[in-house]
Formats: C-alpha cells, structure tokens, sequence
C-alpha cells in the first residue's frame, strides 16, 4: 500500500477553517485516499474518502490534486470537539484491503 | 455512519487469567472484522482479519494461540486474549467492514476495550 505522510501536529482556531495536508507521492491508479479522526480514548471514526475527485459531506471536504499526489482534508468551521487524531490512509480499491494506520496528525482547536 | 460496539469497554483482570473481548455490527452485515490493538501514545497496529465462518490471518508478529479470534456470524466477533500478562495490557479496538457487493466498502470502528492486566 501506498505511504502517506502527515505532519505530527498542528494548532487551529476556534470557529476557523482547519486544513490539514497529507502527501501521499506513490499512491496507485486503484488506490483511495481515506481519512479518519481518533478523539481520544475512542475507536477511530469514519470522516470521508475519495478517489479523484473532490468530496464534501456533513463533516468535511477533501481536496486532492490533480496528479493525486497529495490531498488536504478541510474542516469549515473547527470546534473543541475537533480536537483529535487525524489519519490519512491510502487503501487499494480490491475488496479485502486493510486500513493500515501512520502517525497522523495531532490537531489541537484552541478557543 | 454504521455502528460497531464492543463489550465491555474497560477490563481488569489477574494476570493468567482469559479475557474475551466482544465485537458487533449493530446496523449491518459484516463479512471482514479487523481487531487492532494500541498503545499509549502510538498509533494503531492491526493483529488479525477475520472473516465470517473462516479462520482469521495474523499480521506479522500476532500469535494466533494467544489471541484467539472467532468471527461466528456476520454481525459478531470475538477475541480472546489467553493466559494474559501485563504487557497485553492495551486498548483493543475492532473495525467492521459493511458487506455491499460491488461498492467499496467503508470500515467502522468499535469504541475499543481498554484492557489492564495485574
């Protein structure tokens, strides 16, 4: 599977718009870019996932470039509860792959 | 989003002793649980795939003996950790993929079972 890299950490703003990049240089033509978010002492949760094009739900959007070698998930409006672990995983389309979890990032939304 | 539960959610048990670690899909089908394990401070590292009526596949590492995984029916799982010591001392987290043929299936995650060992 495809490697993602994130930065370990990052502050944001109460009420702004929280970006949160991922690099992800050698993911494959059949590979997703999913993300999810670990608050903690809790089992991860589901954000959004996406394959080439972007995508926007109730939770966030996800940005990812053109030739697909990076992605940026955006949450509009942060809020203390968004304080939590992001991950950012690369998962082949073929039935039967795994989630394989990094480092992710550590968000921290500061009033 | 679907919904995975686990039971129970904190346990404490002597060491050598077997501790069985429950996990269901409440709202769907699921052919494929993971069971992931974590430790303080570090990411999630998966232990085993387990489909419904098959043997589970250990990652690199998991002793099958030890943590025995039993995925009986497509809404239940379940881990036993055998003969426990305090290094199994963990937070155990299961994840279920929802069973629509054709689509890509999207994993949910149980609240996880924090387990100290004494």
């Amino acid at each position: 599977d495809a490697k993602t890299t994130q930065p370990p950490s990052m502050d944001c703003a109460e009420g702004r718009a929280a970006n949160l990049p991922c690099n992800h240089s050698t993911i494959s033509g059949n590979e997703y870019v999913y993300w999810y978010r670990q608050i903690h002492s809790q089992g991860p949760q589901y954000i959004i996932h996406g394959l080439k094009n972007n995508e926007t739900n109730e939770m966030a959007s996800l940005i990812i470039t053109e030739d697909r070698k990076s992605s940026t998930l955006i949450l509009p409006h942060a809020t203390l509860r968004d304080t939590a672990v992001y991950y950012c995983i690369v998962r082949p389309k073929a039935a039967g792959n795994k989630l394989t979890f990094g480092g992710g990032t550590r968000v921290l939304v500061k009033p | 989003g679907a919904v995975v539960s686990q039971h129970p959610s904190r346990v404490i048990c002597k060491s050598g002793t077997s501790v069985k670690i429950e996990c269901r899909s409440l709202d769907f089908q699921a052919t494929t649980m993971f069971w992931y394990r974590q430790f303080p401070k570090q990411s999630l590292m998966l232990m085993a795939t387990s489909n419904e009526g098959s043997k589970a596949t250990y990652e690199q590492g998991v002793e099958k003996d030890k943590f025995l995984i039993n995925h009986a029916s497509l809404t239940l799982s379940t881990l036993t950790v055998t003969s426990a010591h305090p290094e199994d001392s963990s937070f155990y987290i299961c994840s279920a993929r929802d069973r629509i043929a054709g689509v890509m299936e999207t994993q949910y995650f149980g609240p996880g079972t924090r387990l100290l060992v004494l």
